[in-house]
């Protein structure tokens, strides 16, 4: 089955850094690119950046290319986002989703959420 | 915020239709999709392209776009239509993608 697995539930203090995991099952990964996107309690969707799992070629959002990095590891199949210098805005659930080409998201995570508390 | 606006709410009442803007500057001339996406999941793609539909989303769903507008509209609603609808454009440097506020659909 297709899918899309991310890790589980952060907790972390502000300043510190978080680091999501996305794998991918199936032919999933190689041709894809790879997108993540938040939602803040009460919010809308934020577009975070994406990633080529084939070149490892990054595209961060401006609000994010500070403290977002994004990475992959092709020889388990897994995009990584990791998010630095956390405030207790970045209180979010992350997901990571699969672009079908042209920037549309077909296949999602099931989400993650970071909750950022001292 | 910079990206294109959504109204906050609409509603409709079953069996008819509701109609979902998405407005921006020329968005005519960008491409938009649509993302159905309810409380503690992960969003679903309900539009692509304007007006593609992806395999196992319903006819009652379709899309168009043109000039300052974009639209989604649900013919005969029914209540699992109910959910937050995210328009989204697609642009090709700078941010690669933009999410609308967000509109609440409400089932009456």
């Amino acid at each position: 089955q297709v899918q899309l697995v991310q890790s589980g539930t952060e907790v972390a203090k502000p300043g510190a850094s978080v680091k999501v995991s996305c794998k991918a099952s199936g032919n999933t990964f190689s041709g894809y690119y790879i997108h993540w996107v938040r939602q803040a309690p009460g919010q809308g969707l934020e577009w975070m950046g994406r990633i080529s799992p084939d070149s490892g070629d990054t595209h961060p959002a401006q609000y994010f290319q500070d403290r977002v990095t994004l990475t992959r590891d092709t020889s388990i199949h897994t995009a990584y986002l990791e998010v630095r210098s956390l405030r207790f805005d970045d209180t979010a659930l992350y997901f990571c989703a699969r672009d079908q080409g042209a920037n549309n998201f077909d296949l999602w995570g099931q989400g993650t959420l970071v909750t950022v508390s001292s | 915020s910079y990206g294109p606006t959504q109204a906050s709410s609409v509603s409709a009442a079953p069996g008819r239709t509701a109609t979902i803007t998405c407005e921006g500057n020329n968005i005519g001339t960008k491409v938009v999709n649509w993302y159905q996406h309810k409380s503690g999941q992960a969003p679903v793609l309900v539009i692509y392209d304007d007006s593609e539909r992806p395999s196992g989303i319903p006819e009652r769903f379709s899309g168009s776009n043109s000039a300052n507008t974009a639209t989604l509209t649900i013919s005969r609603v029914e209540a699992g239509d109910e959910a937050d609808y995210y328009c989204q454009v697609s642009y090709t440097r700078g941010d690669l993608v933009i999410f609308g506020g967000g509109t609440k659909l409400v089932v009456l």
